[in-house]
């Protein structure tokens, strides 16, 4: 069972930032949260990660909430090349766990 | 950054045919390596983990005995579907990991399967 509930489906403009919400009520301690994105028959394409602090880096920024039971992905300034599904996945630190994938969110990057 | 290659990307083959698709890590080692497979508008599916030098782990499921995993090296992992069917066309993915904590999962670009 996915541990995360997403929106089914987002559009965004060329241009404007992406704000690709993540539910994670049940979240534990010890689990990070992993944004991926699969580009249509294309594998899934990793994008970033975080425990507790805000991270980012050259494709996207996660914000995660101080009580960690939400996240948000931003793409700074979307392109139609970011046209995606993107996955919200919780994954326990210290392990080489498998990877568990909900049904995502399709995100619709328009002109 | 870490690039996982898949081959074929593509393949079409006869009922009963046995098929095999490599799974390699280019710029790391990767002791665990996982294979998914994905039926169209799904998400994708664990069907086996396959650690370096050991047997691979399946989930619930997924016959081991059709669907040979080996985990050869460091930087290679095979499946092979055997005696294939036409249920057996999918889109399957390979993903590795560098060392074994706290690192991504990074995939291969997909394997196209079609069982005519």
């Amino acid at each position: 069972d996915a541990k995360t509930t997403q929106p089914p489906s987002m559009d965004c403009a060329e241009g404007r930032a992406a704000n690709l919400p993540c539910n994670h009520s049940t979240i534990s301690g010890n689990e990070y949260v992993y944004w991926y994105r699969q580009i249509h028959s294309q594998g899934p394409q990793y994008i970033i990660h975080g425990l507790k602090n805000n991270e980012t880096n050259e494709m996207a920024s996660l914000i995660i909430t101080e009580d960690r039971k939400s996240s948000t992905l931003i793409l700074p300034h979307a392109t139609l090349r970011d046209t995606a599904v993107y996955y919200c996945i919780v994954y326990p630190t210290g392990t080489a766990s498998k990877l568990t994938f909900g049904t995502g969110t399709r995100l619709q990057v328009t002109l | 950054g870490a690039v996982v290659s898949q081959h074929p990307s593509w393949v079409i083959c006869k009922s009963g045919t046995s098929v095999k698709i490599e799974c390699r890590s280019l710029d790391f080692q990767a002791t665990t390596m996982f294979w998914y497979r994905q039926f169209p508008k799904q998400s994708l599916m664990l069907m086996a983990t396959s650690n370096e030098g050991s047997k691979a782990t399946y989930e619930q499921g997924v016959e081991k005995d059709k669907f040979l995993i080996n985990h050869a090296s460091l930087t290679l992992s095979t499946l092979t579907v055997t005696s294939a069917h036409p249920e057996d066309s999918s889109f399957y993915i390979c993903s590795a990991i560098e060392g074994t904590q706290d690192q991504p999962q990074h995939f291969g670009d997909g394997t196209r399967l079609s069982i005519l």
